[in-house]
């Protein structure tokens, strides 16, 4: 049972304009997310995170943006810039189960 | 931010034989964690490793497969064993500093033909 899903494997946007990337997940209990982002040969990098109690949390030209009741959270980059072409991981926990949960994660590519 | 170096970094492997990725932390942690990434899937957990402690596995894995030391705060191996075309995979080694935000290694590219 995959309790974070990112249907997206792939997309694919122009330089200065929006990427954003969703992430849904089905665990009630998740109360803390987070998105890390894969370079190749590289290990993941945490990016930003967002508690349950809030549905926004914004640093710099990345935001999270959560929707509980939707279960659906999103990543949203702008402007996108080439450097920003990566894998993007979402993950959640709660905070009985304590370990990470993450989704199969979505390759975003940001074209000149 | 604790600096992880993991190796190898990749390696090809024959089926039967067994690989020994190696984890080193720049500072001392309470727990060390190995993922194991297939191709095209998720990050799964494979274990937690806990110093002067046997490591604890998630469901799915087992020790006589994935056996894990952790012989001091700073240190940690994952042996692959009796390895298969199905256990292809990346392996990293994190840590957590603060509640789940982790460090990832630069992970071990592993392939068994």
């Amino acid at each position: 049972d995959q309790q974070v899903k990112q249907n997206s494997p792939s997309l694919s946007v122009q330089e200065g304009r929006i990427s954003i990337l969703n992430c849904d997940y089905t665990n009630s209990m998740f109360d803390y997310f987070l998105w890390y982002k894969k370079y190749p040969a590289e290990g993941p990098t945490f990016l930003i995170s967002i508690s349950s109690i809030k549905d926004k949390n914004e640093d710099g030209r990345f935001t999270v943006f959560l929707n509980k009741s939707a279960k659906h959270l999103s990543l949203h980059i702008v402007p996108s810039q080439p450097g920003d072409s990566a894998v993007y991981f979402c993950a959640a926990s709660s905070y009985q189960g304590g370990k990470l949960i993450f989704g199969q994660g979505t390759e975003l590519s940001v074209k000149p | 931010s604790a600096v992880i170096s993991q190796k190898p970094s990749r390696d090809i492997c024959q089926r039967g034989t067994s690989l020994t990725i190696q984890c080193q932390v720049d500072s001392q942690v309470t727990m060390m964690f190995w993922y194991r990434q297939q191709p095209g899937q998720s990050l799964t957990l494979i274990a937690t490793a806990n110093q002067g402690s046997e490591a604890t596995y998630e469901s799915g894995f087992v020790i006589d497969k994935f056996p894990i030391s952790r012989p001091n705060l700073t240190f940690s191996t994952l042996t692959v064993s009796n390895m298969s075309p199905e256990d292809s995979s990346i392996y990293l080694c994190s840590v957590t500093q603060s509640r789940e935000k982790l460090f990832f290694g630069s992970g071990t590219q592993l392939s068994v033909l």
